[in-house]
């Protein structure tokens, strides 16, 4: 019975290779989000979807996409890794977008680019 | 992207003392300011989060205070235990409402 579920757990690659990760829920939540936290800690809102359509994009090189095939699920596509976008990334759902909605957070997806 | 600061980015108290971590935000469009809890690989999860028509919520061991004034709210953790130790990340609402701004973190540690 998860909630919000990633695939896979964790990822290891080399540089410039091409990877995705699928995060799906199972909440009945009209918005989904990708959230990328770094090896301090800090955790930064990548995008936001509302209903399948891109609600926010928040400076994010465009070697990532997101796409979202229906309302449950929220797949994050990386191309020509680079070092630097190791990290630990988090989808998250909520009911609604407007404030006051409790996000519920996936298990992460640790990413180490080589 | 607006700021929230947050602090001491760690703290260690006792089996039993209270924990108390503070943030500080910009001007935000919503007013609702979440905690989220994060255990070592897990994702953060909420702990308590006030909207602040009062200046106070508890909900059990846990207590947000919020001075809207000094732009300003707080997590208190009454009877601290280990089972506590986690890292807590304060967070206000971004203005389209649909992203978390979430402060640096506080790493608490409970020792028994």
């Amino acid at each position: 019975d998860t909630a919000v579920s990633q695939t896979p757990k964790y990822l290891v690659t080399q540089m410039g290779n091409d990877k995705s990760i699928k995060c799906e829920q199972n909440l009945g939540h009209d918005t989904m989000y990708w959230y990328k936290q770094d090896s301090k800690k800090f955790l930064k809102i990548m995008f936001s979807y509302n209903n399948k359509e891109l609600i926010i994009n928040e400076t994010v090189p465009n070697r990532f996409s997101p796409k979202s095939p229906d309302k449950a699920h929220l797949n994050l596509h990386i191309n020509s890794l680079e070092l630097g976008d190791s990290a630990v990334y988090f989808c998250a759902s909520s009911r609604m977008g407007g404030g006051h909605n409790e996000q519920f957070f996936g298990p992460g997806t640790r990413l180490t680019v080589l | 992207q607006q700021q929230v600061k947050q602090s001491p980015q760690s703290l260690i108290v006792q089996k039993g003392g209270i924990s108390i971590i503070n943030c500080a935000y910009e001007n935000t469009a919503f007013d609702y300011f979440p905690w989220y809890q994060q255990f070592p690989g897990k994702g953060p999860a909420l702990l308590i989060a006030i909207r602040p028509d009062v200046s106070e919520k508890k909900e059990g061991r846990f207590t947000i205070s919020f001075n809207k004034s000094a732009k300003q709210f707080s997590l208190h953790i009454m009877d601290s235990q280990p089972g506590d130790s986690a890292t807590y990340f304060c967070a206000s609402l971004s203005n389209s409402g649909y992203a978390l701004n979430f402060g640096k973190g506080t790493s608490l540690l409970v020792t028994p």
